[in-house]
This record gives structure tokens, sequence and C-alpha cells, in this order.
């Protein structure tokens, strides 16, 4: 499998400001991961996948302006919410998906509560 | 496109008895692969179980197995031996298995053990 680290797990933040969440794969290369955004009682809502040294694939209706994906590194994939606003106050999980096996690990997941 | 429907929003069970989890979904691959993700109060999603499409079996997990029907496109999950650690989300997912993949997943349901 795969270890995956999300941070912070929690944030607060003030309305227009930026904020960015780190996920690192600890113990696997990943060359995908997926950022997904959960409302309170729902499911998991796929926002992009992130690919190691391209652009992220965005789903259709989420600002790809707005919610910036960065995959620097097959270790690292970083999404920043940009000028947030109340309403992306939400759950976001990060996943890495470990190729061959078809598998989804996950993050802890960051509640971000925008003021 | 693929969907992925959970038709029991929440469920109860008293502890060390049985429950089925329902879950159905729409694809037209042949080819693809099938999971149970748990989230409990933590949030952390956690992979119960998963099954191949083109394995005839069902796939077993210690207290956990599938009733995999291809041909009715429904992937029930049986808990059995019920705990008071199973209280938790359980999602239904898909995957496809070649070209752009993404995992899809179902509504959930809340199950709840009871003492």
């Amino acid at each position: 499998g795969a270890v995956v680290s999300q941070h912070p797990s929690w944030v607060i933040c003030k309305s227009g400001t930026s904020v960015k969440i780190e996920c690192r794969s600890l113990d696997f290369q990943a060359t995908t991961m997926f950022w997904y955004r959960q409302f309170p009682k729902q499911s998991l809502m796929l926002m992009a996948t992130s690919n190691e040294g391209s652009k992220a694939t965005y789903e259709q209706g989420v600002e790809k302006d707005k919610f910036l994906i960065n995959h620097a590194s097959l270790t690292l994939s970083t999404l920043t919410v940009t000028s947030a606003h109340p309403e992306d106050s939400s759950f976001y999980i990060c996943s890495v998906d470990t190729g061959g096996d078809e598998k989804l690990f996950f993050g802890s997941g960051t509640q971000l509560s925008v003021l | 496109a693929q969907t992925v429907t959970q038709s029991q929003p929440e469920m109860s069970v008293q502890e060390a008895e049985t429950v089925t989890l329902s879950c159905t979904y729409d694809t037209s691959e042949n080819n693809y692969y099938l999971f149970w993700y748990k989230q409990p109060p933590s949030r952390q999603m956690i992979l119960v179980i998963r099954q191949e499409a083109y394995k005839q079996q069902n796939a077993t997990e210690n207290r956990f197995s599938v009733n995999f029907q291809k041909a009715a496109k429904s992937f029930s999950l049986k808990i059995s031996d019920s705990q008071l650690g199973d209280t938790a989300m359980y999602f239904c997912a898909f995957s496809t298995t070649s070209g752009t993949y993404k995992y899809i997943f179902g509504t959930g349901t809340r199950l709840k053990v009871l003492a």
C-alpha cells in the first residue's frame, strides 16, 4: 500500500486569503494523485487529477484558477485555494493511486473553514 | 458514463449480528474494479475490500465479504459479527482499468452498530 500524509488537518482563514494544502506520498512514488472535496454527510467529489510534472486535469465545474494544483515531485502534490470564500469551506481529501494495484490510499483530510 | 448508487442512506445493526449494504452501478465497460471504503468519524478513508470484475469469486476479508453479481451490476457488502468499531460511513466505489480512469463513489451508507 501507500502511506499518505496530508497537512494541515484543519485550517481557519479569513475570506480573501489563500490556503495551501499538502499531500505527501511517504513510501510510494506517485505519478498520479487525486483531490476530492467532501461536504458534510455527502460523498467524495473528484475535483482534479494531479499528474507529476504536468498540468492537473480538472473536473467539469471546478475552477482551475481558484484551486491551483502543483505536482512537482513524485511524493508531493499541493492544492492551493486562492482568494478563499466561505463557500469554499469543506473537507478536502487527497489520494494516491498505486497504479497496478488499482487501489486508492487516502490522506487524513483537511477541514477548511473560511470566515 | 459510469454511476454508482447506494440506496440505503442509513442502517443500523446490533453488535454481533450481520448486515448487508447494497450497491448498484452502471457501466459499459467489461473489466473494472469495485471497492468498499469505510469512513469512520475520524474521516480517514479506509479500504475495506476490493473486487476485480473479471473474477467470479466473491472477495472476502475476514468479517467482510461481497456478493458480486456482474450481470445485475450489483455489489453488496456483508459485515458479519458486527463490532462497535464498524460504525462508519461506507462508500461503494468503481474504477475502470484503462484509459483515463477515475474512481467514482456512491453517496454512502451510514452504518451504526448498536451495543
